[in-house]
């Protein structure tokens, strides 16, 4: 089975600027999570979906990161407008659904903001 | 809110000698997840502890839940350098809707 795939791999951004991240997870898994790793720190989640709904957002600084996953499938995460604390890994992953908590991440897309 | 704490933050070892990492939680899980990341990689699933006192072996990899369901284990039988990346735990809240990662062992290996 093919596994969660995420565009672009590698973004250099100014601060200001918007970026938009893309993750399409493993077929049939109900829920999809996005991580920021900042070096040298675990995953934090920022948003969890359980198909097209929103099941937890609390950690998602909302007044610049937004995140949608339209028809539950694929996923996009946008950061606008970007500052230089936003450098890190976003990470998408994905898992089967409620029960089944084995998630399967993406190769993450690192993000440089200068 | 729920917090998932891992000991030490760093761990280096000669090959062959044994090496373990502690998780602990605020409040009680549902079940616990062992990941690995290979330096430059992505986590990769390990294992998955459910059941209080639970103990799962994959191969020299030992993997314990505690009893009362709040901490766990990871130990390493004489590490090789294919050992060497960060280990993280993954708690599940009574839910088991919520996954807090903890902030990760990282282990080196010297041949």
């Amino acid at each position: 089975e093919a596994g969660v795939a995420q565009s672009p791999r590698y973004k250099i951004i100014e601060k200001r600027q918007s970026v938009a991240f893309w993750c399409n997870p493993i077929s049939g898994h109900a829920t999809l999570y996005w991580y920021q790793q900042i070096l040298g720190q675990g995953p934090k989640l920022l948003i969890q979906f359980q198909n097209n709904g929103v099941v937890d957002d609390s950690q998602l600084p909302k007044d610049r990161f937004s995140a949608e996953r339209l028809k539950g499938v694929d996923s996009t995460l946008k950061i606008q407008p970007a500052k230089l604390e936003d450098s890190a890994v976003y990470l998408c992953a994905s898992s089967r659904g409620q029960g089944y908590n084995e998630q399967f991440f993406g190769p993450g897309t690192r993000l440089t903001v200068l | 809110g729920q917090q998932v704490m891992q000991i030490p933050q760093y761990q280096h070892v000669q090959e062959g000698e044994d090496f373990t990492t502690y998780c602990n939680s605020s409040t009680t899980l549902s079940n616990i997840q062992w990941y690995k990341q290979r330096p430059g990689g992505h986590p990769v699933f390990l294992i998955q502890l459910v059941k209080s006192g639970e103990v799962k072996k994959q191969k020299r990899l030992t993997f314990q839940f505690g009893e009362a369901k709040k901490n766990s284990s990871l130990h390493i039988t004489a590490t090789q350098t294919t050992d060497v990346g960060t280990y993280f735990c993954a708690g599940s809240d009574t839910g088991g809707f919520k996954t807090i990662f903890g902030a990760g062992t990282r282990l080196f290996v010297k041949a």
